[in-house]
């Protein structure tokens, strides 16, 4: 079945460090992919995503690749501020009529000052 | 203007209770969800609806009982609360396709539900 892993956190960063967040998915065909960042006490947001292979989604300095050959989605940033400590959440969702969406376990990032 | 919402935000109550947690969304999509989020933020899906038909029942138990009015609207009923029902509940939109390309999910805020 269908299916997405991400590296167990916490990550604890210093501000302006560069980060990743691992991220590969187990589907046939071409999921769609999803990054959602949740911010303490509040509910899921889309940060970015990507429907085909090689693209890339980005969003607020946040990048991430749609790599086919990896089956991996990893998310990216350059320098990360205070402000990005949340959990961040890889979701996958397949084909039409199967309404549902696969989530990954969630990394919660903390970025130190 | 909020785009999914839902009430109450938070919720306590004894062991044994019936609650319900209501969710409307203004955004015209025609799918809904309801998703349980532990206290380690796992994110786990427990019913859809398309266009007020339950398309998604999780493995969840018949104390659970979702309800969709209309399409804009999707309330979960809740019997018989147990201790383990503590956790945070998230409701959910989309607008479904017919292609290979799916849209992505909006999120209410959540509901923290605590039962003592």
């Amino acid at each position: 079945g269908n299916s997405v892993t991400q590296m167990e956190g916490p990550v604890t960063l210093s501000e302006e460090a560069f980060l990743t967040i691992n991220c590969t998915y187990t589907a046939t065909g071409y999921p769609s992919l999803f990054w959602y960042v949740q911010y303490p006490g509040e509910g899921l947001q889309l940060l970015l995503k990507a429907t085909k292979a090689d693209d890339k989604g980005s969003n607020k300095g946040f990048e991430a690749t749609y790599r086919k050959e990896t089956t991996s989605f990893h998310l990216e940033k350059g320098s990360v501020q205070v402000s990005d400590s949340a959990v961040y959440f890889c979701a996958l969702s397949k084909g039409s009529g199967t309404y549902k969406y696969i989530f990954g376990t969630g990394t919660r990032l903390k970025v130190l000052a | 203007d909020t785009a999914v919402s839902q009430t109450p935000k938070y919720l306590v109550t004894q062991m044994g209770n019936d609650k319900s947690i209501k969710c409307e969304q203004n955004l015209g999509h025609d799918t809904m969800y309801w998703y349980k989020q532990d206290s380690k933020k796992f994110l786990k899906i427990m019913f859809s609806y398309n266009n007020k038909e339950l398309i998604i029942n999780e493995t969840v138990p018949n104390r659970f009982s979702p309800k969709s009015p209309d399409k804009a609207h999707l309330n979960l009923h809740i019997n018989s609360l147990e201790l383990g029902d503590s956790a945070v509940y998230f409701c959910a939109s989309s607008q479904e396709t017919s292609g290979r390309v799916r849209n992505e999910q909006f999120f209410g805020p959540g509901t923290r539900l605590t039962v003592l």
